[in-house]
């Protein structure tokens, strides 16, 4: 059984502050791919990326910068200088085997707020 | 464009009714998905279909079905809806690159389902 723990329910942060959502996964696949997902209060899921298990390095894209750890199972998102457009729920989510269309097992969430 | 999109996006409905949620892609998809989405839970994966005529069952099954008589449509039944499927239904869909391949899934806009 695999399964995605994203213990922080809400966070609040005020504008161009940094702020990290932690992700934790449990799997007993070698070969998996992890996702982030964002819904903005428009209510749609919206890709923010993907990583499979054979890649480690981490990435930047803009602010957005994601740090994979295989050794402690982790797949943090940190968001440099926030903005209020931020604002949304962001989801960590697990999908076995190398298809990245797989079945997807998604964590609970974490509200962020981002306050002006 | 090519898009996925659900019907209706809001619906409410009594408790014993049978309703149905249509999902529609023109993306070619071989992949379809539907989640229901909960506070607290994240997304949970109902069923899934890999192919026409393929249909499969999902971590929260009970109470649904769906049907794949075309690439493009997965629509997903609620037998006799009961209030404990109040929630908010995503479809989503995934192209296969190849035999053992499969991309991104990528989600619908969602339907927010209220059961009286």
């Amino acid at each position: 059984a695999q399964k995605v723990t994203q213990a922080q329910t809400e966070i609040s942060v005020v504008e161009k502050e940094d702020v990290t959502l932690d992700c934790v996964y449990e799997t007993r696949d070698t070969t998996y791919y992890l996702f982030w997902y964002k819904q903005p209060p428009s209510g749609e899921l919206v890709f923010l990326i993907r990583r499979n298990s054979f890649d480690e390095q981490n990435e930047i894209s803009g602010r957005y910068s994601w740090n994979f750890q295989k050794s402690t199972s982790s797949f943090n998102f940190t968001i440099t200088a926030s903005q209020v457009v931020d604002s949304a729920v962001y989801f960590c989510a697990l999908s076995q085997g190398l298809n990245a269309g797989n079945m997807l097992t998604f964590g609970g969430g974490t509200r962020l707020m981002v306050k002006p | 464009d090519a898009e996925i999109t659900q019907s209706p996006r809001h619906k409410i409905t009594e408790t014993g009714r049978q309703v149905t949620l249509a999902c529609h892609q023109t993306w070619n998809h071989n992949n379809m998905f539907w989640y229901r989405q909960d506070l607290g839970h994240g997304l949970r994966l109902i069923h899934y279909s890999y192919g026409v005529q393929d249909t499969n069952k999902g971590e929260v099954s009970d109470g649904y079905s769906v049907s794949r008589s075309n690439t493009e449509d997965l629509p997903l039944t609620l037998e006799s809806a009961a209030s404990s499927q109040t929630s908010v239904y995503f479809c989503a869909s995934s192209a296969e690159l190849s035999s053992s391949l499969t991309d991104t899934q990528y989600f619908g806009p969602g339907t927010r389902l209220t059961v009286l």
